[in-house]
């Protein structure tokens, strides 16, 4: 199985501020990659596939770059609607899910 | 606008079997970009996929349940549905249906709310 890592878990941060998390995958995985944003008590919302291209609607402060085994997500000018919990998910073989990383207010 | 809705018991036995079933309203289940997804989130926990099923009938299930896992369609009902047996409190979870779509490389782009089960005696 590929093993998805997100780090860091936890990032306590400002608006304002300019957020990176990254995500590795235990083998290649070219750009079979998605992010999303999940907020307590809610589903899932997906803000990025194909590992950097954004979905309708998202604004255009969220941004994904990568391919192979390393992937970031970057916020650049965190909201307040931002502070959620973000999870990246590979889709090469067997889809998984990264441990998630919450983004907390600093 | 598609919309997905899940449906089924909140509350399950241990050993007993877990019967979801997801509802599409505002699109049609017979596309063939489509795909219908189970995901499940054990409390405080990170997310798990579960399976898919295509309308086609084709499946592809996590390796970590595909023993305990079936997912079927009823395209008449324009349904897709989550079959779980023996299952113990680790299946304790908020279950989540999902679309994923093939020029999205697969992303999930529609979710249902969610509904929480807990297998309790």
């Amino acid at each position: 199985d590929i093993q998805m890592t997100q780090s860091p878990s936890t990032l306590s941060a400002s608006v304002g501020d300019r957020v990176t998390i990254t995500c590795r995958a235990s083998q290649s995985i070219s750009s079979w990659l998605a992010w999303y944003q999940q907020k307590p008590g809610k589903a899932p919302k997906l803000l990025i596939y194909k590992a950097s291209t954004l979905e309708s609607g998202v604004p255009s402060r969220f941004s994904g770059s990568g391919s192979g085994t390393e992937f970031t997500l970057t916020i650049s000018s965190l909201q307040p609607d931002d502070f959620a919990t973000y999870y990246c998910q590979q889709f090469s073989s067997y889809w998984t899910f990264g441990q998630g990383t919450k983004v907390e207010i600093k | 606008q598609v919309q997905l809705q899940e449906s089924g018991p909140g509350l399950v036995k241990p050993s007993q079997t877990l019967s979801l079933t997801c509802s599409i309203s505002g699109g049609s289940i017979s596309s063939g970009a489509h795909y219908w997804n189970w995901i499940r989130q054990r409390p405080g926990k990170g997310l798990e996929w579960i399976g898919y099923i295509h309308y086609s009938g084709s499946t592809y299930y996590n390796p970590s349940l595909k023993s305990r896992v079936t997912i079927s369609v009823d395209m008449s009902k324009s349904q897709f549905s989550l079959r779980l047996i023996s299952i113990t409190a680790a299946d304790t979870a908020v279950y989540y249906c999902a679309r994923s779509v093939l020029y999205y490389y697969y992303a999930l782009d529609v979710w249902g709310r969610g509904t929480t089960v807990t297998v309790s005696s």
